[in-house]
């Protein structure tokens, strides 16, 4: 069965450090990738996404994404992190089938300290 | 830009009420989603709807049914609210039938509780 994995429940981050926030997947197929991100209060925004050709993607805010087929990961990064990326941060895979649509993880919650 | 609304940021119903939350997208798109999100669970798929009239049943339906009349709305309805279904509830869209490679766009969410 598809499923997404992020093993950082939490994680604390000084600003202007770099960030990498993992994600690991389980699909049969070729995947098709997502990293939203959440805001306290808020509803999700699309950071970036996978889904054929270059396995570095550009997203918004200056985050990227890397697909390593061989590992079943798409980790998420930043080279410098500022005050205002403290939210939480969910992976997801789509997968087109009975009952699913979009798989997430459960999400990681950065905080960023000054 | 595609505009997810929903018709509630924040919701407080008695236990046993029936509950109506309505989505409505504004850019044609073919799919509606229901989503709810938990501390610690992350994001399940309660129902989703690829064509007017048309639903699927996602990871957690119990409890909930939907109703998709027009295209561009999609309500969840909690038949008789139960304490464990407060929660906060997403809606989402995406553009084609079967396309898993779409973006799925988010609503801010609606926060229910039930007393």
């Amino acid at each position: 069965a598809q499923s997404v994995t992020q093993p950082d429940i939490h994680i604390t981050v000084s600003e202007g450090a770099s960030l990498e926030l993992r994600c690991n997947y389980s699909y049969g197929a070729t995947p098709y990738l997502f990293w939203y991100v959440q805001s306290p209060g808020q509803g999700l925004q699309l950071l970036l996404k996978y889904f054929s050709g270059d396995t570095l993607v550009q997203g918004i805010k200056g985050f990227e994404a890397e697909f390593k087929r061989s590992q079943s990961s798409f980790n998420l990064r930043k080279p410098s992190v500022h005050w205002s990326d403290a939210a939480e941060y969910f992976c997801a895979v789509g997968a087109w089938q009975a009952g699913t649509a979009l798989i997430f993880g459960k999400g990681t919650t950065l905080s960023v300290s000054s | 830009d595609v505009k997810v609304t929903q018709s509630s940021r924040y919701l407080v119903k008695r236990t046993g009420e029936k509950v109506f939350l309505e989505c409505v997208q504004d850019m044609d798109h073919e799919n509606m989603f229901w989503y709810r999100q938990d501390p610690g669970l992350g994001l399940r798929l309660i129902y989703f709807s690829y064509d007017v009239k048309m639903k699927e049943k996602g990871d957690i339906p119990e409890g909930y049914s939907v109703s998709r009349e027009k295209k561009e709305r999609f309500s969840l309805i909690l038949e008789s609210a139960s304490t464990n279904q407060t929660s906060m509830y997403l809606c989402a869209s995406s553009l084609r039938q079967g396309a898993a490679s779409d973006t799925q766009y988010f609503g801010p969410g609606t926060r229910l509780t039930v007393l």
